[in-house]
């Protein structure tokens, strides 16, 4: 089944302890990105990548990182998180960039004591 | 920068009945995509605009895409409690940003 998989779907910790949330596609596509999603704000993006080794800010970077070493992952890390990191996380793909459809993962609910 | 709005946030309907949100934008778009989450889910996608004054169908759902590329719609017709959720609109000019989203509610 073609999809977007991420871990964990939960996930509590506390300020400052290093953290990385997966996402995996099994589509082949070339173009992933990570949002967060807060009430009142929609859908803002961290990163995205069109390809592997490409990777670039979106419009709220701030205390994130990501890699693409490989093109079906695209991993999540926060060095050292603060509470006002607590958000829903989604990793989305889509096959060659944004002007397609993109392609959500069931999300990571992430809070930050 | 290029901002996207989006109205209103919160839509309580009366099962059967009919509800429109709207989407604007700043900026002229290229297209405007549009997302429905269920509470708890995730976004999915149900439909992309490219033309202007474009005008598509989904069975009840019915998508808007303005003459001048900077505004967008979504018509539900004859509400149902399948309905509910957030609907988001997305417009891509130089990137692609979302609005903020429109919380269906329905009373049956």
């Amino acid at each position: 089944e073609a999809q977007v998989t991420q871990n964990p779907r939960y996930l509590i910790t506390v300020t400052g302890k290093k953290l990385t949330v997966t996402c995996s596609q099994n589509m082949n596509h070339e173009y992933m990105s990570w949002y967060r999603q807060d009430p009142g704000l929609g859908l803002r993006q961290i990163y995205y990548s069109m390809n592997v080794e490409v990777t670039d800010k979106g419009d709220v970077p701030e205390g994130y990182k990501v890699s693409r070493k490989e093109k079906r992952n695209f991993p999540l890390i926060l060095e050292s998180p603060s509470p006002n990191q607590t958000s829903l996380y989604f990793c989305a793909s889509s096959p060659t960039g944004w002007d397609e459809k993109l392609f959500f993962g069931s999300g990571t609910q992430l809070s930050v004591l | 920068g290029q901002q996207v709005m989006q109205i209103p946030q919160y839509q309580h309907v009366q099962e059967g009945e009919d509800f429109t949100t709207y989407c604007n934008s700043s900026t002229t778009l290229s297209n405007i995509q549009w997302y429905k989450q269920r509470p708890g889910g995730h976004p999915v996608f149900l439909i992309q605009l490219v033309k202007s004054g474009e005008v598509k169908k989904q069975k009840r759902l019915t998508f808007q895409f303005g003459e001048a590329k900077k505004n967008s719609s979504l018509h539900i017709t004859a509400t149902q409690t399948t309905d509910v959720g957030t609907y988001f609109c997305a417009g891509l000019d130089y990137k692609l940003s979302f609005g903020a989203g429109t919380t269906v509610t329905v009373r049956a």
